[in-house]
Order: structure tokens, then sequence, then C-alpha cells
């Protein structure tokens, strides 16, 4: 059964660093892509970002060039999206989910993990 | 970038009818690469249709997809008490960002 299974809630203040996880399994995690998915409260999803662990090529959306880094360590099967400072806009639930990528476009999202509540706050 | 809209904003109905969502994109999708999928209170969205048509695993066969080039409909042809969430529709032909729609939430009339 393919698993994606993400760290757990977090609480920050403004300006702290932050990284949450994703873990795969069920699969051979080097053949897909693993991508995120931002939720802001009550709003709809945004496409930030994927990467693939099998040799870390990674592809963001132009709003979070910069704002964020995607990454990823095969040898357990986790992908990784991280923050240097935090803003009281990234509050948002975050989604890791499973595609596959060609060289000029990325599939659908088939399967994705439960989720990470992001809370920044002073 | 392509602009996905979807309407209506929310749809009311009542268990047993049926359920026509749309999506219009702002330039012809690719391939028909269209996906829609469901998301229930508190719960990760799950991909119910890809490829405009085609049905995910599991997926029942209530639910269908059709559509090409800019117009896309998702028909729920009986609705079921659990059927009622928001639904999504995303285009992933283009080189990134891959877009997604802005939901149209299904309550119950």
């Amino acid at each position: 059964e393919v698993q994606l299974v993400q760290s757990g809630a977090e609480v920050k203040k403004p300006g702290e660093s932050l990284k949450i996880s994703c873990k795969g399994s069920g699969y051979s995690f080097t053949s897909y892509w693993i991508g995120w998915v931002r939720q802001m409260p009550g709003k709809g999803l945004e496409w930030m970002g994927i990467i693939y662990p099998g040799d870390s090529d990674t592809r963001y959306s132009p709003s979070f060039q910069g704002q964020v880094t995607i990454s990823a360590d095969k040898s357990i099967s986790t992908a990784y999206l991280q923050w240097s400072s935090l803003k009281a806009s990234d509050t948002a639930m975050y989604y890791c989910a499973r595609s596959y990528c060609s060289s000029t476009s990325c599939l659908f999202f088939d399967y994705w993990g439960q989720g990470t509540l992001v809370t920044v706050s002073s | 970038e392509i602009v996905l809209t979807q309407s209506p904003g929310t749809l009311s109905l009542s268990p047993g009818e049926r359920a026509t969502l749309s999506c219009r994109a702002s330039q012809s999708v690719s391939s028909s690469y269209l996906a829609w999928y469901q998301q229930k209170p508190g719960q990760a969205p799950r991909l119910l249709i890809y490829g405009a048509s085609s049905r995910a695993t599991g997926i029942p066969d209530r639910f269908s997809g059709s559509g090409s080039g800019t117009d896309f409909t998702l028909t729920i042809s009986r609705l079921e008490p659990e059927d009622f969430a928001v639904y999504y529709c995303q285009q992933y032909g283009s080189s990134p960002p891959d877009t997604f729609g802005q939901g149209t939430k299904l309550e119950i009339k």
C-alpha cells in the first residue's frame, strides 16, 4: 500500500526556521516525484514545487521560488520542505503528494500525505 | 500561466440528484491533462479523475469526467451522502507551475 506520512503540526514564531518531512512507503521512492501543495486557512490548493528523489532534480512554482527549499533523502525515503525565516503568512496546511514529471511538465498527484499544519504566530 | 475557473462556487443539491461541476481554462489544456480532486473537511485531497475522463483507482463509477480544450466537466450521476465535499480541478500539461481551480463546494440542500 502506497503511503505518504508527514511530520506533525508545528507552531513557530516569525523569523524561525522549520523543516517538515514526508516519508514514502509501499512503492519505489526513487521512481516517482514528490510535490508540495499549500492550503491556506479556508482557501484552495497551491502547487509549490516538486522533487525527484532519485537525483534531487527540483522544480519550483515562481510564486514559491526563493521562499522555500525542497529536498529529499532517498536513503530514508523522505522528502522535506523547509523555511529559513518563517512569516505569519506561511500559516497553512502543507501536503506532500506523489507525481511523475517529464522534462517539460508534471502529472497529477495520485497519493497524498495527511498534511502538516504550520502555524506561525508571535 | 493557465488560469482555471470553476463554477459554480457552491452547489446545493440533495442526495440522489445529479451534480454537474464545471472547470474552464483560460487557454487550451494540452492532451486533456486535467484532473479532478475531492476534499472533505479535515482530510487531504483525493484524486478522482485524470486525463479529463479516466477514473482513478477505487473511484465509483458514479463519478465521470468529460471535456477537452478549455471546457471540462465533472459529473456525479447520483449523489451519495459521502459525496458532499469541495472539488478542485487541476491542469498539468504546462511547464510549472501546475495550477488548480479555486474549488466548488458541493453542499447538502
